[in-house]
C-alpha cells in the first residue's frame, strides 16, 4: 500500500550499533504494527500501537523498542543490534478499510554483521 | 500462545489447475482467519478472510473454508493463472475490535508456482 512507506529499505550494520527503522503512513491508520519476517517463521509481531504514545509488546519484543509521537510515524529501534535481528521488517496499519485488514509497507531489509 | 501450522511449504501447479493450502491452529479462542498474498519484494496483501461464525467464503476464484471443530482452515484457488504465483500466508487472531484483529499469528508460508 503506497500509503505506508518504510525507511531505510535496506541497511547493513554491525553488531552492537543502534538502528532505527521508520514507518510513515498517510492513511490515518489508528493502529500500527511492526512484524519481522524470517524463513520458516512467517511473520511475527514485535510491537504494536493503539494510538499516539500508546504501545505494547508483541510475541518477539526482546531487544526492540518503539515510539509513536504522532499518528503518522511509528519508529522501531534496536538499541544494540545483534546478528539474530537480521531480518526483513514490515510495518503495517489498520483501522481503516474492512475491520481487521492490515495494510503493509514494502519492508526494510536489515543485515547485522 | 497461538500456533499456526501451514502446509505445504511449496506448491507447483499447471495453469488452470486448482491449488489448496491448509492451515491448522491451536487456540480455540481464535476467531479471525485472514489469508495474505506476498509478491516478490513487496509487503503482504489481504486476499480473503473468514470469521469463526462462517464456514465458507468465496470471492471469484478464491475460497476459504473453516472447520472450527478440527481447528483447521484452507485456501482454495481455482483456475490458477501465472499471476497467482506468490507466497501465501494464513494467519489467526482473537479479533474483538481495536488492535486485536491485527495481532496475528502467521503460518510459515506457501510458495505457489503456477506454470504456463
Amino acid at each position: 500500500d503506497a500509503g505506508i512507506t518504510q525507511s531505510p529499505r535496506h541497511k547493513v550494520t554491525e553488531t552492537g550499533t543502534p538502528v532505527t527503522l521508520r514507518c510513515h503512513q498517510t492513511e490515518n491508520h489508528r493502529y500500527m504494527y511492526w512484524y519481522r519476517q524470517d524463513p520458516g517463521h512467517g511473520l511475527r509481531l514485535i510491537h504494536y500501537s493503539y494510538g499516539v504514545k500508546d504501545t505494547d509488546k508483541g510475541e518477539v519484543s526482546d531487544g526492540y523498542s518503539v515510539s509513536r509521537s504522532k499518528t503518522e510515524d511509528f519508529l522501531l529501534t534496536l538499541e544494540s543490534a545483534t546478528s539474530s535481528q537480521t531480518s526483513v521488517y514490515f510495518c503495517a496499519g489498520s483501522g481503516t478499510g474492512e475491520a481487521g485488514e492490515l495494510f503493509f509497507g514494502e519492508g526494510s531489509r536489515l543485515t547485522v554483521l | 500462545g497461538e500456533n499456526v501450522e501451514q502446509h505445504p511449504s511449496t506448491l507447483s501447479v499447471q495453469e488452470g489447475d486448482s491449488a489448496v493450502i491448509k492451515c491448522t491452529y491451536s487456540d480455540s479462542a481464535s476467531n479471525y482467519f485472514p489469508w495474505y498474498k506476498q509478491e516478490l519484494g513487496k509487503g503482504p496483501q489481504l486476499i480473503i478472510d473468514i470469521r469463526s461464525n462462517v464456514g465458507e467464503k468465496k470471492d471469484q476464484r478464491i475460497a476459504v473454508t473453516l472447520n472450527k471443530t478440527a481447528k483447521h482452515f484452507s485456501l482454495h484457488i481455482t483456475e490458477t493463472q501465472p499471476e497467482d504465483s506468490a507466497v501465501y500466508f494464513c494467519a489467526a487472531s482473537k479479533g474483538a475490535g481495536g488492535t486485536s484483529y491485527g495481532k496475528l499469528t502467521f503460518g510459515q508460508g506457501t510458495i505457489l508456482t503456477v506454470h504456463p
